[in-house]
């Protein structure tokens, strides 16, 4: 158990729709890393908060956005849905703003009908 | 465009046997690679690099980087079963962006 919690565990819905992602950094972890993995594109970093500020975006879709709130946790919101974005979508933390050890929660599966 | 490229794409060993897993990138202002494994679940750290040359170690894993060639191996040494796993390599840009290579996908047979 890496201490990085993720709810909901799986998530299914419909095109069109929005979904909120919630994520938990381990406790004293400032840095909030949001990844998206799917068959086809393999693992993707969409966007890093650092102490609630955003401190680098990946490839992340407009329709994405995401946040970091004064209490640590994120909320990664995905909207207008489509099939493509049917993957797995991992948080990590770590305890400063650079690249050293991360922890990745257990992902939240979200699938697309 | 950035890019991040590992081989063999997929890889099929005996216990007790030696692999090496190779990881080029084409990343512009590089910072550090990494090195993960995945099993059937959340990506584990293995090791962070960014001086060539220098080999981090761990039990039987052990990973160098070449700058020159922009490139890095990850070593197994006497795998074992529990080997088995998806190998990560990342490049971490000093714009704190990540790249990820498609994996190398390790079965190790008893």
């Amino acid at each position: 158990d890496s201490g990085v919690t993720q709810t909901p565990k799986h998530l299914i819905t419909a095109t069109g729709q929005r979904v909120t992602l919630r994520c938990s950094p381990r406790s004293g972890d400032l840095s909030v890393y949001w990844y998206q993995q799917s068959l086809d594109q393999g693992l993707q970093f969409l966007i890093h908060y650092y102490n609630g500020e955003e401190r680098a975006k990946g490839n992340i879709l407009e329709r994405f956005s995401a946040q970091q709130f004064p209490d640590l946790h994120s909320e990664l919101n995905l909207s207008s849905l489509e099939l493509g974005d049917s993957a797995l979508y991992f948080c990590a933390s770590s305890d400063s703003g650079g690249d050293e050890t991360q922890y990745f929660g257990p992902g939240t599966r979200l699938l697309v009908l | 465009e950035d890019k991040v490229v590992q081989s063999p794409l997929s890889l099929v060993v005996h216990e007790g046997d030696t692999v090496t897993l190779n990881c080029s990138y084409e990343v512009t202002n590089f910072r550090s690679l990494l090195w993960y494994k995945q099993e059937k679940k959340a990506p584990t750290f293995l090791f962070m690099l960014t001086s060539s040359g220098i080999e981090k170690k761990s039990g039987r894993l052990s990973s160098i980087l070449d700058k020159k060639e922009l490139s890095s191996i990850l070593n197994i040494t006497a795998t074992q079963t529990g080997d088995s796993a998806i190998y990560l390599c990342a490049v971490v840009n000093t714009g704190n962006q990540f790249y990820f290579g498609t994996g190398t996908s390790l079965t190790v047979i008893p």
